[in-house]
């Protein structure tokens, strides 16, 4: 199976950049998302096809894929900006895999 | 509106059957792939399967095909993830989630989960 290895937590300063890292083989030649999750919420998709980000979501997010590594970028991280984040990708047999996810504190 | 609207907390014994459901709206139902996603308490997301409510084509995870069954009723734009004998493991918050791009099965690696339901808690206990 394949898989999607992220750092399980993370903690800037307020107004610092996050970067949030996602590992895997040939990572690179797939499609990631990124997703973000409050407590008690429902996922929210916060960056498509690698760097695309849905309406809505503040230009502070961004994302690159390369290699075996994709990476989401908070510019000048908020308080609001806590959360859990995970990339997913689709593998070799079209299944869906998520990564393990990142808990972001801001503090 | 695009909205996914699921059916709320459920429990049952071990052993027992359950049918939990997802309603979309404000978008053609028939166009869109859905998912279901499970999240086990304090854990991460994993992905349970796939179906195209046109057609119901589908497509499971390999860790838990056989272990759930999921449909549709494309009439009243509604995708159910069911169980015919729980477990105390399946005790979990149950997500719906609609692919965002109009994609074939042999295209879905450019698609992403755009919008989810509120999810569905499922507590199995004796």
């Amino acid at each position: 199976s394949y898989d999607l290895t992220q750092p399980p937590s993370l903690s800037v300063s307020p107004g610092q950049t996050a970067s949030i890292t996602c590992s895997g083989d040939k990572l690179g030649d797939a499609y990631v998302c990124w997703y973000q999750q409050k407590p008690g919420q429902s996922p929210v998709l916060v960056i498509y096809q690698n760097t695309r980000r849905p309406s809505g979501i503040p230009e502070r997010f961004s994302a690159s894929n390369s290699g075996n590594t994709a990476t989401l970028t908070i510019s000048g991280t908020q308080a609001i900006d806590e959360a859990d984040y995970y990339c997913q990708a689709w593998d070799s047999n079209s299944d869906v895999v998520f990564g393990g996810g990142t808990k972001l504190t801001v503090l | 509106e695009v909205q996914l609207v699921q059916s709320g907390a459920e429990m049952r014994k071990p052993g027992e059957s359950l049918k939990i459901s997802c309603k979309g709206s404000g978008y053609s139902f028939t166009s869109y792939w859905i998912a279901w996603v499970r999240q086990m308490p304090g854990k991460g997301l994993e992905w349970l399967g796939i179906i195209y409510p046109n057609d119901s084509d589908r497509k499971y995870s390999p860790s838990f095909q056989g272990q759930v069954t999921i449909s549709v009723d494309k009439s009243i734009n509604t995708a159910y993830l069911q169980w015919n004998s729980l477990k105390a493991a399946d005790t979990a918050m149950y997500f719906c989630a609609r692919l965002g791009a109009v994609t074939s099965r042999s295209s879905l690696e450019i698609n992403f989960f755009d919008r989810w339901g509120q999810g569905s808690q499922v507590t199995v206990s004796a």
